[in-house]
């Protein structure tokens, strides 16, 4: 069935590092796919999304790019924040159907 | 636009008890989720409704857990009785109906079962 694969964490960067959060997924098709983030005691946010191969989602400095011969859309960010500190899930949604799968989500702590 | 609404956002009780969590939402989206995220965890979808009928909850312990969406609209999910390790956040969110689009998430319904 579809499934999305995440890293895990948790990962700790310093102020203005780099950031790549791995996703793989499998799915029948093209399904649509998402980062969202959840900052503490909150619900989820929808961060990005793309919706076919080769599309890029970005939002807040954050990118995804829907690689399709890869199975995967990584998240990154060039220079991250103590504000970025949260839990990442990516998430697939089937192209026929609306369920939704997501990740196990990978805590990221950004230290000054 | 108003999000989507749960209540209460906080909630402890007893084993063996009963709770029921309330969700409103966003106007006019067709479809409506109940997911259940234990700490560390990511969402697991209990139930999926399309307007009032159920299009999934394989997932959904139905000797425990019930939930309906009697008009298409609000939603109310019920845990009784409680165990231990029903202790989680309740998410629910609601999509337009077609497929492929975005969910939106409120900000949970916190269950602490003592």
């Amino acid at each position: 069935g579809d499934s999305v694969t995440q890293m895990e964490g948790p990962v700790t960067l310093s102020e203005e590092a780099f950031l790549t959060i791995n996703c793989t997924y499998t799915a029948t098709g093209y399904p649509s796919l998402f980062w969202y983030v959840q900052y503490p005691g909150e619900g989820l946010q929808l961060l990005l999304k793309a919706t076919k191969a080769d599309d890029k989602g970005s939002n807040k400095g954050f990118e995804a790019t829907y690689r399709k011969e890869t199975t995967s859309f990584h998240l990154e960010k060039g220079s991250v924040q103590v504000s970025d500190s949260a839990v990442y899930f990516c998430a697939l949604t089937p192209n026929t159907g609306n369920q939704f799968y997501f990740g196990t989500g990978t805590s990221l702590t950004v230290i000054p | 636009e108003a999000g989507v609404a749960q209540s209460p956002r906080y909630k402890i009780i007893e084993k063996r008890q009963s709770v029921a969590f309330w969700c409103n939402p966003i106007s006019g989206h067709a479809t409506l989720y109940w997911y259940q995220q234990i700490l560390g965890q990511g969402p697991k979808l209990l139930i999926q409704f399309q307007n009032n009928g159920v299009v999934d909850d394989s997932q959904l312990p139905k000797d425990r857990f019930s939930a309906e969406r009697l008009k298409g609209v609000d939603s109310t999910l019920k845990i009784q009785p409680a165990k231990l390790e029903d202790s989680a956040v309740y998410l629910c969110a609601s999509s337009p109906s077609p497929s492929g689009n975005t969910i939106y998430f409120g900000e949970g319904s916190w269950l602490t079962v003592v």
